[in-house]
């Protein structure tokens, strides 16, 4: 299994500015994920974060709106860029264990964002 | 088309008694993995359950176990004696291999919400 981590669990931001989401994972992954969840919805998968390459995004996400990083095999950040409140949602990160589709996919705890 | 169905938006069950979560799915690859997470009020997104393709057995785990009927493509969860700490949304995913090279991409169904009655 794998132990995730999540930074803030949750934040109240202002329109216009941006928030950065930390992930720490407590063992080596290749694959992490970032989704969000708007309200009373199911996760839309953001982008696959690979160490040491650009992120995939899925249809409708763009790195300007949503930068990622990922320094190393443990960790990984998502920020959210000139927020609105379309933004308000619970973003997680998840890992796949092993990675492939035969593996178990853990998920993070979450940060429930909230743009006024 | 969804690759992952979950038909029920609501279920109720009374406690201590089994409920049946339904999802189905479709894929065209042989090689997948199926997966049903709770989601409390909280928001934090618990597994319960893994069931690989190549899987002969159905998974179990504890209270919870998932009925595989690979020919029908459905993964139904089951949950015996329900009890009160098991009201939340259930999400049925799904990750397939996409060929060489393919970044094995997890799709989620809307999810089920399940309340369960004292």
């Amino acid at each position: 299994s794998a132990v995730i981590s999540q930074k803030p669990s949750r934040d109240i931001c202002q329109r216009g500015t941006s928030l950065t989401i930390q992930c720490q994972v407590d063992s080596q992954v290749t694959m992490m994920f970032w989704y969000r969840q708007q309200p009373g919805q199911s996760l839309t998968l953001i982008a696959t974060a690979n160490q040491g390459s650009e992120a995939t995004y899925e249809s409708g996400f763009v790195i300007d709106k949503f930068p990622i990083s990922r320094p190393n095999l443990t960790f990984s950040t998502l920020t959210v860029s000139n927020m609105s409140p379309e933004d308000s949602s619970i973003y997680l990160c998840s890992v796949a264990l092993p990675a492939g589709p035969i593996g178990e996919q853990y998920f993070g705890p979450g940060t429930r964002l909230t743009v006024t | 088309a969804q690759k992952i169905t979950q038909t029920q938006p609501g279920m109720f069950v009374q406690e201590k008694e089994a409920v049946t979560l339904d999802c189905t799915y479709d894929t065209s690859d042989p090689s997948y993995g199926l997966f049903w997470y709770k989601q409390p009020s909280s928001g934090e997104m618990i597994f319960l359950i893994y069931q690989g393709s190549y899987d002969q057995q159905n998974a179990t785990e504890g209270r919870y176990s998932l009925n595989f009927q690979k020919a029908r493509k459905s993964a139904n969860l089951v949950i015996s004696a329900s009890q009160l700490g098991d009201s939340a949304m259930y999400f049925c995913a799904m990750r397939e291999g996409v060929g060489a090279g393919g970044s094995y991409i997890p799709t989620f169904g809307r999810g089920t919400s399940l309340i369960v009655h004292p």
